[in-house]
């Protein structure tokens, strides 16, 4: 089955730095890959996702990108702010199927 | 978008009783939907996927007997937690793709908080 390696557990930041999180999958038919936003207690909010035939996707100062020959794929926040803080978890799968999640990332960033 | 709604958001009950969470697409048609699992700073974790009409397929180590899985309609599923016991106790989230539609997107539910004591 498919497994999801996400890097690193955890990561701070300071207010206007980027921050970077990756993520290796190993199922070469995964063909989507969303990144979610979950705060404690909620549901997985999606913040942005790739489709396998894109390289590069980007909104307004999220990016992801994705190498699938490397199958890895990437969030880029830049100018990050104290309301960025939250645990990010990346997923890959095949459409219509479960999604499998990379271990997530507990990304604080400070004022 | 998309809405799932859960059906409790969240439940405590007594060691050895059982507990239903309802799953359901609210304003789309879902023949299929997946129930996760997530323990405290841990991951989501796939149980099984609810087919409508059909039996469940469950991930290895989920214990089909004990968790039972019912997808009687194209927008409800409900999973039953029966004879639960303390290590039970977690965040049971459901989630859905858009039946017939090209979008890979699954739309989650706001999920269970399950406590046994």
């Amino acid at each position: 089955g498919e497994n999801v390696e996400q890097h690193p557990s955890t990561l701070s930041v300071q207010e206007g730095d980027s921050a970077v999180i990756k993520c290796t999958y190993s199922d070469s038919a995964s063909n989507y890959f969303p990144w979610y936003k979950q705060e404690l207690g909620k549901r997985p909010q999606l913040i942005i996702d790739i489709r396998s035939n894109v390289g590069e996707k980007k909104d307004q100062r999220i990016a992801v990108t994705l190498n699938k020959t490397a199958k890895h794929f990437s969030l880029h926040i830049t100018e990050t702010q104290p309301e960025d803080s939250a645990v990010y978890f990346c997923a890959a799968s095949r459409s219509g199927y479960a999604l499998n999640f990379g271990k997530g990332t507990s990304l604080l960033v400070t004022p | 978008g998309a809405v799932v709604s859960q059906h409790p958001s969240w439940v405590i009950c007594k060691s050895g009783t059982s507990v239903k969470i309802e799953c359901r697409s609210l304003d789309f048609q879902a023949t299929t939907m997946f129930w996760y699992r997530q323990f405290p700073k841990q991951s989501l974790m796939l149980m099984a996927t609810s087919n409508e009409g059909s039996k469940a397929t469950y991930e290895q180590g989920v214990e089909k007997d004990k968790f039972l899985i019912n997808h009687a309609s194209l927008t409800l599923s409900t999973l039953t937690v029966t004879s639960a016991h303390p290590e039970d106790s977690s965040f049971y989230i459901c989630s859905a793709p858009r039946t017939g539609w090209s979008s890979y997107e699954q739309y989650f539910g706001p999920g269970t908080r399950l406590t046994v004591t």
